[in-house]
């Protein structure tokens, strides 16, 4: 069992260029998370799906968009990357809404923007 | 969002029990108490969580106080592996859902274990 995966593991990318941070996750979870984490720093949400179709802004979510056609996919999209956005990103997902459900995360992608 | 209170940082050595503490004065009747601990280079991953009574798992212990104020995460044995971030939330409902995953994960404590 895979869990959530998340691909690449480490970007580089030019100011202004776009790229996509994968996430998928095998357990037929209803509820998936982005986050980023400066260093140092806690773990900010910048969106979230409650499931297929539907997606939601979390704290910092200016910079990014997100899709989600489908259970198992929820990809983070950087449009014109800015050094700002330098980070460790990861996604996470739940099962359900009931308080002692358990988060599972990915292992994080590390983007640098210079 | 219920509020928690953790120490900056710990320090063990190899093989003692360390006792993490955790404050959460304003906790409801419904919050559970979650602990996750992020290794180097790694996402967060669960450890452990209860609502009043102590809990018991292969990784930790997780004493509650009668009063639920207050927690405390044991790991009974430090190993050099357990050097991480440990982080204390609660989980509320709200708007008929878990908090949980929107909740901000802060700094936590940062536990150094030394061989």
């Amino acid at each position: 069992n895979a869990g959530v995966t998340q691909t690449p593991k480490f970007r580089i990318l030019k100011i202004g260029q776009s790229m996509t941070l994968q996430c998928a996750q095998d357990m037929n979870h209803n509820y998936m998370y982005w986050y980023r984490q400066d260093p140092g720093m806690g773990l900010k949400l910048i969106y979230y799906s409650v499931g297929a179709g539907i997606t939601d802004k979390g704290e910092v979510p200016n910079g990014y968009n997100v899709s989600r056609s489908t259970t198992e996919d929820f990809p983070l999209r950087l449009e014109l990357a800015a050094p700002s956005q330098t980070s460790v990103y990861f996604c996470a997902s739940i099962r359900g809404q009931a308080t002692n459900e358990k988060l599972f995360f990915g292992s994080g992608t590390q983007l640098s923007v210079l | 969002d219920a509020k928690t209170t953790q120490p900056n940082s710990m320090e063990s050595n190899e093989e003692e029990p360390v006792h993490l503490p955790c404050n959460h004065s304003t906790i409801s009747g419904t919050d559970y108490i979650h602990w996750y601990r992020q290794l180097p280079s790694q996402g967060p991953e669960y450890v452990i969580h209860g609502l009043t009574s102590n809990v018991n798992n292969r990784m930790a212990s997780l004493a509650i106080a009668e009063d639920r104020k207050s927690s405390t995460l044991i790991l009974h044995r430090a190993t050099l592996r357990d050097a991480a971030v440990y982080y204390c939330i609660l989980s509320s409902l709200e708007l008929g859902g878990s908090t949980l995953g929107r909740l901000y994960f802060g700094r936590g404590t940062q536990l150094t274990v030394w061989p």
